[in-house]
């Protein structure tokens, strides 16, 4: 059974432009979480899908970031204009049920030059 | 709010030397605890999980007891391996979302 996947794994963007980050679950998982690391720092919780619902989008930082889950499969996060600040590490996570294990992608590294 | 305060690394070992990695939470209610492992150039990985209070999580030779007296949650191995080398996550379920400490990058020296 494949794991979560995440797209592309890297990304060097300029700042100002345009980035979406893509996040496969496994399949049948109705939940689905962004998570998000900047450098030496925690990993922060961005958002919370159960099927296509924004459950949580609480961490979401302002309104330059957009998820979206059509569908109730993949899910996409958009950052626009992208700032220096916004790099980091994006985890994608999916569980069946929620407070139950979460199986993390390998994350997509965002460096905003 | 909930929070997870963990031991600054890194963490320089030698091969077959024992391993703890404090963590400590703040929690309002009941959460489980887990610790997350990632591995150079690899995603996120549950090591262990402990659901409630006094239960010991355990796999590849690491444990950790979830105290509630203490509210901790310290990470344990008695002889680590070079292959060991990672950055551990110590992590709270809370509201249907996860909360991680800041991670501890261990090195394990041959």
């Amino acid at each position: 059974e494949a794991g979560v996947t995440q797209f592309p794994s890297h990304s060097v963007i300029e700042k100002g432009q345009t980035v979406t980050l893509r996040c496969d679950p496994i399949s049948g998982h109705d939940n689905l979480y962004w998570y998000r690391r900047v450098m030496g720092k925690e990993i922060k919780f961005l958002l919370h899908f159960v099927k296509e619902s924004k459950q949580d989008e609480s961490g979401m930082p302002n309104n330059r970031f957009l998820a979206e889950r059509t569908g109730g499969t993949y899910s996409t996060l958009k950052v626009q204009p992208a700032e220096l600040e916004d790099s980091g590490v994006y985890f994608c996570a999916s569980s069946p049920i929620p407070d139950v294990q979460a199986f993390f992608g390998q994350g997509t590294r965002l460096t905003v030059v | 709010g909930d929070s997870v305060t963990q031991m600054e690394g890194p963490v320089t070992l030698s091969e077959e030397a024992f391993l703890t990695i404090n963590c400590t939470y703040t929690a309002t209610g009941y959460p489980s605890l887990f610790w997350y492992v990632q591995y150079p150039g690899e995603g996120l990985q549950l090591l262990l999980k402990a659901t409630k209070a006094d239960d010991k999580g355990s796999n590849k030779g690491f444990e950790a007891t979830y105290r509630k007296e203490t509210t901790s949650f310290h990470l344990e191995k008695g002889s680590v391996q070079v292959s060991d080398s990672a950055v551990y996550f110590c992590a709270l379920s809370a509201d249907d979302k996860i909360i991680f400490g800041k991670g501890t990058r261990l090195h394990i020296l041959p």
